[in-house]
C-alpha cells in the first residue's frame, strides 16, 4: 500500500512570508503527526491529529499550526517565517496514534529554507 | 518532558567491527522506539521495546531495554556500510508531549 507522502519536498522562502505543508497518510491511518528536525535541535514533536481533532502539541510558538481533513489528510502552516524554521518537516501517521507500542510510519519530509 | 540522552553522538567504524550506542533517560520509559534515518529520508521503526529486561534481536541487531527501563542500547554485530545512518531512539508516553526524540548517533560504516 502506498506509504505517507508529504508535498512539496523542497521549497524556498522568504523572511515573513507563510507556508503550508501537506501529508497524506497510509489508507485507513486516523493519526497524523509533525515534526521539525533541524541539526541543532533534532527532531521535534509539533502536534498530533487524530480524526480532525487536535490532541498533542509540541512546545513551538503560535505561528505554527495546523488542520486534519476528514480524509485525515493534514496541513500544517507557518506564518511569519523566520530563518530558524529552515528544517526538514516531518509528518507520520499512525492507526492508533501516538500511544506506547503503535507502530507510526514517516513520509520523506519537506525540506523548507528560509532566506 | 522526558529527555532522552544518546551516546556517543557521532561514531565511524570499518566495515566488520561490532559497535553499541546507547539511549539514556532521566525517567522511566512506558516504552522505547528505535528508528534508523537515511539521508533524504523520513525514521524508520527499526524495534519497540516495552518490558524491563527486554532483548530483542533483529539479524545483526540486538536491541536491549534495562531492566529499571530507564536506559537503552543498540548493539551492531559486523557492520556492514548498509548500516550507516541516525540511529534514533523515541518515547510516547501518550500524553501530551507526543512523541519525544534522542537527538540521534550518526554512525558511518566504512567499507
Amino acid at each position: 500500500k502506498a506509504g505517507v507522502t508529504q508535498t512539496p519536498r523542497y521549497l524556498i522562502k522568504t523572511r515573513g512570508q507563510q507556508v503550508t505543508l501537506s501529508c497524506s497518510p497510509i489508507s485507513g491511518h486516523r493519526s497524523v503527526s509533525w515534526y521539525q528536525q533541524t541539526p541543532g535541535q533534532g527532531l521535534q514533536f509539533l502536534f498530533e491529529y487524530f480524526s480532525e481533532t487536535q490532541r498533542n502539541k509540541g512546545n513551538f510558538p503560535g505561528r505554527f499550526s495546523g488542520r486534519q481533513f476528514s480524509n485525515s489528510r493534514s496541513e500544517m502552516n507557518v506564518s511569519t517565517l523566520e530563518l530558524g524554521d529552515s528544517a526538514l518537516y516531518l509528518c507520520a501517521s499512525s492507526l492508533g496514534g501516538l500511544l506506547a507500542g503503535n507502530t507510526i510510519y514517516f513520509g520523506e519530509g519537506s525540506w523548507l529554507t528560509v532566506v | 518532558t522526558q529527555l532522552l540522552e544518546q551516546s556517543p553522538q557521532f561514531l565511524s567504524i570499518q566495515e566488520g567491527e561490532n559497535l553499541t550506542v546507547y539511549c539514556n533517560s532521566s525517567s522511566v520509559f512506558s516504552s522505547l522506539q528505535w528508528y534508523r534515518q537515511e539521508p533524504g529520508e523520513g525514521p524508520v521503526l527499526l524495534v519497540t521495546v516495552v518490558t524491563g529486561g527486554e532483548v530483542k534481536k533483529l539479524k545483526r541487531l540486538t536491541f536491549q531495554f534495562g531492566d529499571a527501563r530507564k536506559d537503552s542500547s543498540l548493539h551492531i554485530t559486523a557492520a556492514q556500510p548498509g548500516d550507516t545512518g541516525l540511529y534514533l531512539c523515541a518515547e510516547s508516553g501518550g500524553g501530551a508531549d507526543g512523541l519525544t526524540f534522542g537527538k540521534g548517533t550518526h554512525l558511518i560504516i566504512q567499507p
